[in-house]
């Protein structure tokens, strides 16, 4: 089977740095993605991971530990607008590489 | 170039009805997926098409259903909708199959409410 865990909801100030957690299990682990979504929208991509290591865009970095099956999210300079959801999702070979979203993590930015 | 398409953007139906919702990906781009999306749940993976082909499924009863035509649209179905089926429906589009290292581009979705 597949799971995947990250916190429900997190809070933050504006200007400040978070990092939200994902941990998942599976047997077939073929890259891991992060999506934002903000509330009534859409989601739209903001980094993918596949191989060990940080992976730097702007104000937002995405970290993977295949042998730990950790990834993390880190957002520098929080502003207003960071305020959405925060999907991470995994894509799973042995699972003909469907692409397995988590609950989602709700990113609330305090001013 | 346009985004993802999605009609209609709200839907009420009543339990025992069967609904179709519609999706026009990006311009060349072949591979739809579906989504269901509840508070709590998440995002739980419907199907993905490709190239016509139904290349993968989720663990959805057989009441839910779709299909892709030769210009990449795609079409799901439900029905005998139940009170459950209330949800966010987001479908998504990629270059190729996610197979490959794409990344999904989603609509914004169709809100069904199931009374």
């Amino acid at each position: 089977g597949q799971n995947i865990d990250q916190p429900t909801e997190m809070t933050a100030t504006e200007g400040a740095i978070v990092q939200i957690n994902c941990t998942y299990q599976t047997s077939g682990f073929n890259g891991l993605f992060w999506y934002q979504q903000h509330a009534g929208e859409a989601p739209t991509f903001l980094s993918y991971n596949v191989l060990d290591g940080l992976e730097e865009k702007g104000r937002f970095s995405s970290f993977l530990s295949r042998s730990k099956g950790y990834s993390y999210l880190l957002l520098k300079e929080l502003q207003m607008k960071d305020s959405a959801s925060y999907l991470c999702a995994v894509r799973d070979w042995r699972r003909d590489d469907k692409i397995i979203f988590g609950k989602g993590t709700r990113l609330h930015i305090l001013p | 170039k346009a985004g993802v398409t999605q009609t209609p953007r709200y839907l009420i139906k009543t339990r025992g009805q069967q609904v179709t919702l519609s999706c026009s990906p990006i311009s060349g781009h072949r591979s739809v997926s579906w989504y269901q999306q509840t508070p709590g749940q998440g995002l739980q993976f419907l199907f993905e098409y490709f190239s016509e082909t139904q290349r993968n499924k989720g663990n959805f009863p057989g009441r839910f259903s779709g299909r892709q035509f030769s210009n990449s649209r795609s079409e799901m179905n439900v029905s005998t909708l139940e009170l459950g089926d209330s949800a966010l429906y987001l479908c998504a589009s990629s270059l190729e199959s996610v197979g490959t290292n794409e990344k999904l581009f989603f609509g914004s979705g169709t809100q069904l409410s199931v009374l």
